[in-house]
Protein backbone atom coordinates (compact mmCIF):
# COMPACT_ATOMS: atom_id res chain seq x y z
CA UNK A 1 0.00 0.00 0.00
CA UNK A 2 1.60 3.60 -0.51
CA UNK A 3 2.55 5.91 2.27
CA UNK A 4 1.46 9.37 2.60
CA UNK A 5 3.06 10.95 -0.21
CA UNK A 6 4.30 14.75 -0.17
CA UNK A 7 5.02 16.83 -3.26
CA UNK A 8 7.44 18.06 -3.56
CA UNK A 9 10.25 16.80 -1.71
CA UNK A 10 12.72 19.87 -1.88
CA UNK A 11 11.95 23.20 -2.59
CA UNK A 12 13.84 26.95 -3.03
CA UNK A 13 12.18 29.92 -3.44
CA UNK A 14 12.93 33.36 -2.75
CA UNK A 15 11.30 35.43 -0.21
CA UNK A 16 7.77 36.86 -0.77
CA UNK A 17 7.13 34.23 -2.98
CA UNK A 18 3.95 31.99 -2.61
CA UNK A 19 5.19 28.02 -1.52
CA UNK A 20 2.54 25.27 -2.14
CA UNK A 21 3.07 22.04 -0.24
CA UNK A 22 0.71 18.73 -1.02
CA UNK A 23 -0.28 15.89 0.42
CA UNK A 24 -2.00 12.81 -0.32
CA UNK A 25 -2.77 10.81 2.96
CA UNK A 26 -3.03 7.08 3.18
CA UNK A 27 -6.16 6.18 1.66
CA UNK A 28 -9.16 4.72 4.13
CA UNK A 29 -7.50 7.47 6.93
CA UNK A 30 -9.45 10.62 8.08
CA UNK A 31 -7.34 12.82 9.58
CA UNK A 32 -4.70 14.34 8.23
CA UNK A 33 -1.91 16.99 9.93
CA UNK A 34 0.91 19.15 9.02
CA UNK A 35 3.81 19.51 10.82
CA UNK A 36 7.08 21.39 10.59
CA UNK A 37 10.56 20.34 12.30
CA UNK A 38 13.39 22.89 12.85
CA UNK A 39 16.56 22.52 14.91
CA UNK A 40 15.31 25.19 17.62
CA UNK A 41 11.62 23.97 17.89
CA UNK A 42 11.51 20.36 16.66
CA UNK A 43 8.66 18.92 15.43
CA UNK A 44 5.58 21.34 15.87
CA UNK A 45 1.89 20.80 14.76
CA UNK A 46 0.81 23.38 12.83
CA UNK A 47 -2.81 21.98 12.12
CA UNK A 48 -5.05 18.88 11.50
CA UNK A 49 -8.23 18.46 9.80
CA UNK A 50 -10.59 14.81 10.54
CA UNK A 51 -13.06 14.07 8.13
CA UNK A 52 -11.30 17.23 5.79
CA UNK A 53 -12.55 19.59 8.33
CA UNK A 54 -9.98 21.36 10.49
CA UNK A 55 -9.88 20.74 13.86
CA UNK A 56 -6.83 22.47 15.58
CA UNK A 57 -5.17 25.16 13.91
CA UNK A 58 -3.87 26.50 16.78
CA UNK A 59 -0.22 25.90 15.92
CA UNK A 60 -0.21 27.77 12.52
CA UNK A 61 2.65 30.28 12.79
CA UNK A 62 0.29 33.86 11.72
CA UNK A 63 -1.62 34.67 8.87
CA UNK A 64 0.72 34.05 6.18
CA UNK A 65 0.01 29.97 6.35
CA UNK A 66 -3.02 28.36 5.25
CA UNK A 67 -4.22 25.20 5.13
CA UNK A 68 -7.08 23.21 3.19
CA UNK A 69 -8.66 19.73 2.56
CA UNK A 70 -10.69 20.02 -0.63
CA UNK A 71 -11.58 16.10 -0.15
CA UNK A 72 -10.28 13.25 1.53
CA UNK A 73 -7.13 12.89 -0.37
CA UNK A 74 -5.56 15.86 -0.78
CA UNK A 75 -4.99 18.80 1.33
CA UNK A 76 -2.46 21.07 0.42
CA UNK A 77 -0.39 23.99 2.92
CA UNK A 78 0.35 27.23 1.40
CA UNK A 79 2.81 29.97 2.59
CA UNK A 80 2.56 33.45 1.24
CA UNK A 81 4.78 35.26 1.29
CA UNK A 82 7.69 33.10 2.17
CA UNK A 83 10.18 34.57 4.49
CA UNK A 84 13.71 33.40 5.43
CA UNK A 85 12.36 32.12 9.09
CA UNK A 86 9.45 29.65 6.84
CA UNK A 87 13.00 27.31 6.13
CA UNK A 88 12.33 23.77 7.75
CA UNK A 89 11.08 20.29 7.00
CA UNK A 90 7.07 20.13 6.58
CA UNK A 91 5.60 16.51 7.14
CA UNK A 92 2.31 15.45 6.54
CA UNK A 93 0.72 12.66 8.27
CA UNK A 94 -2.39 10.57 8.32
CA UNK A 95 -3.99 8.19 10.62
CA UNK A 96 -7.60 6.86 11.16
CA UNK A 97 -9.59 7.82 13.82
CA UNK A 98 -12.34 5.86 15.61
CA UNK A 99 -13.53 5.16 18.86
CA UNK A 100 -9.55 5.46 19.78
CA UNK A 101 -6.53 7.33 18.63
CA UNK A 102 -4.30 5.51 16.31
CA UNK A 103 -0.84 5.80 15.29
CA UNK A 104 -0.07 8.89 12.64
CA UNK A 105 1.91 7.82 9.83
CA UNK A 106 4.26 10.13 8.70
CA UNK A 107 5.05 11.32 4.61
CA UNK A 108 8.66 11.86 3.66
CA UNK A 109 8.69 15.46 3.67
CA UNK A 110 9.08 18.20 2.12
CA UNK A 111 12.48 20.37 2.63
CA UNK A 112 11.50 24.03 1.82
CA UNK A 113 14.60 26.68 1.87
CA UNK A 114 13.62 30.71 1.54
CA UNK A 115 16.59 32.96 0.59
CA UNK B 1 -0.76 21.25 29.45
CA UNK B 2 1.30 18.02 28.31
CA UNK B 3 4.95 17.74 28.03
CA UNK B 4 7.34 15.24 27.13
CA UNK B 5 11.18 15.56 27.89
CA UNK B 6 13.59 13.67 26.44
CA UNK B 7 16.67 14.63 28.40
CA UNK B 8 19.17 12.44 26.92
CA UNK B 9 20.24 14.79 23.76
CA UNK B 10 22.82 12.62 22.39
CA UNK B 11 24.24 8.85 23.16
CA UNK B 12 26.73 6.88 21.52
CA UNK B 13 27.45 3.56 22.14
CA UNK B 14 29.90 0.43 20.65
CA UNK B 15 28.00 -2.16 18.56
CA UNK B 16 26.36 -4.52 20.81
CA UNK B 17 26.12 -2.57 23.42
CA UNK B 18 22.23 -2.25 25.06
CA UNK B 19 20.76 1.40 25.28
CA UNK B 20 18.03 2.76 26.93
CA UNK B 21 16.42 5.74 25.62
CA UNK B 22 14.25 7.89 28.03
CA UNK B 23 11.31 9.44 28.00
CA UNK B 24 8.95 11.54 30.81
CA UNK B 25 5.70 13.01 29.93
CA UNK B 26 3.05 15.39 31.56
CA UNK B 27 -0.14 15.49 31.21
CA UNK B 28 -3.26 16.06 33.75
CA UNK B 29 -5.92 13.38 31.18
CA UNK B 30 -6.48 9.95 32.83
CA UNK B 31 -6.87 8.80 28.94
CA UNK B 32 -3.96 9.39 26.73
CA UNK B 33 -1.13 7.46 23.94
CA UNK B 34 1.86 7.79 23.79
CA UNK B 35 4.20 6.99 21.66
CA UNK B 36 8.09 6.50 19.70
CA UNK B 37 9.29 7.26 16.06
CA UNK B 38 12.24 6.59 14.56
CA UNK B 39 14.00 9.28 12.15
CA UNK B 40 16.91 7.80 10.69
CA UNK B 41 19.25 9.79 8.41
CA UNK B 42 17.37 9.81 5.26
CA UNK B 43 15.20 11.77 6.97
CA UNK B 44 11.45 9.88 7.51
CA UNK B 45 9.59 9.54 10.43
CA UNK B 46 9.04 5.83 11.27
CA UNK B 47 6.35 4.73 13.70
CA UNK B 48 7.88 2.02 16.19
CA UNK B 49 4.84 2.03 18.88
CA UNK B 50 1.63 3.36 20.02
CA UNK B 51 0.54 2.53 23.91
CA UNK B 52 -2.70 3.48 25.68
CA UNK B 53 -2.28 4.95 29.38
CA UNK B 54 -4.17 1.42 30.51
CA UNK B 55 -1.68 -0.85 29.55
CA UNK B 56 1.00 -0.87 31.85
CA UNK B 57 2.62 -3.87 30.50
CA UNK B 58 5.92 -4.10 28.48
CA UNK B 59 6.48 -4.72 24.96
CA UNK B 60 9.05 -6.54 23.75
CA UNK B 61 9.54 -6.34 19.72
CA UNK B 62 12.86 -8.03 18.63
CA UNK B 63 15.91 -6.11 19.86
CA UNK B 64 13.34 -3.24 21.05
CA UNK B 65 11.29 -3.05 24.40
CA UNK B 66 9.38 -0.41 25.98
CA UNK B 67 9.41 -0.13 29.79
CA UNK B 68 5.99 1.84 30.37
CA UNK B 69 5.62 2.96 33.96
CA UNK B 70 2.52 5.40 35.05
CA UNK B 71 4.29 5.96 38.38
CA UNK B 72 6.83 7.64 37.42
CA UNK B 73 5.73 8.98 33.78
CA UNK B 74 7.93 7.12 31.95
CA UNK B 75 7.96 5.41 29.04
CA UNK B 76 11.72 3.71 27.82
CA UNK B 77 12.72 2.38 25.07
CA UNK B 78 15.69 -0.40 24.90
CA UNK B 79 17.00 -1.65 22.40
CA UNK B 80 19.02 -4.59 23.03
CA UNK B 81 22.57 -5.19 21.26
CA UNK B 82 22.64 -2.50 19.56
CA UNK B 83 23.50 -2.15 15.22
CA UNK B 84 24.63 0.51 13.16
CA UNK B 85 21.51 0.49 11.42
CA UNK B 86 19.48 1.88 14.64
CA UNK B 87 21.71 4.74 14.31
CA UNK B 88 18.89 7.31 14.31
CA UNK B 89 17.03 10.29 15.91
CA UNK B 90 14.43 8.86 18.57
CA UNK B 91 11.06 10.60 19.72
CA UNK B 92 8.88 10.44 22.08
CA UNK B 93 5.15 11.65 21.79
CA UNK B 94 1.99 11.68 23.62
CA UNK B 95 -1.52 12.05 22.29
CA UNK B 96 -4.10 13.23 24.98
CA UNK B 97 -7.57 12.42 24.09
CA UNK B 98 -9.56 15.05 25.90
CA UNK B 99 -11.92 16.87 23.64
CA UNK B 100 -11.22 13.87 20.95
CA UNK B 101 -8.04 15.86 20.15
CA UNK B 102 -5.54 13.79 18.35
CA UNK B 103 -2.77 16.32 18.95
CA UNK B 104 0.58 14.92 19.07
CA UNK B 105 3.25 16.52 21.02
CA UNK B 106 6.71 15.48 20.63
CA UNK B 107 10.06 15.50 22.60
CA UNK B 108 12.99 16.92 21.28
CA UNK B 109 14.30 13.59 20.06
CA UNK B 110 17.38 11.77 21.68
CA UNK B 111 19.77 11.15 19.02
CA UNK B 112 21.70 7.74 18.94
CA UNK B 113 24.64 6.84 17.30
CA UNK B 114 26.09 3.41 16.76
CA UNK B 115 29.78 2.74 15.92
CA UNK B 116 30.99 -0.25 14.55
Amino acid sequence: DAGVIQSPRHEVTEMGQEVTLRCKPISGHNSLFWYRQTMMRGLELLIYFNNNVPIDDSGMPEDRFSAKMPNASFSTLKIQPSEPRDSAVYFCASSFKGTRTYEQYFGPGTRLTVT
Amino acid sequence: AQKVTQAQTEISVVEKEDVTLDCVYETRDTTYYLFWYKQPPSGELVFLIRRNSFDEQNEISGRYSWNFQKSTSSFNFTITASQVVDSAVYFCALSSTQGGSEKLVFGKGTKLTVNP
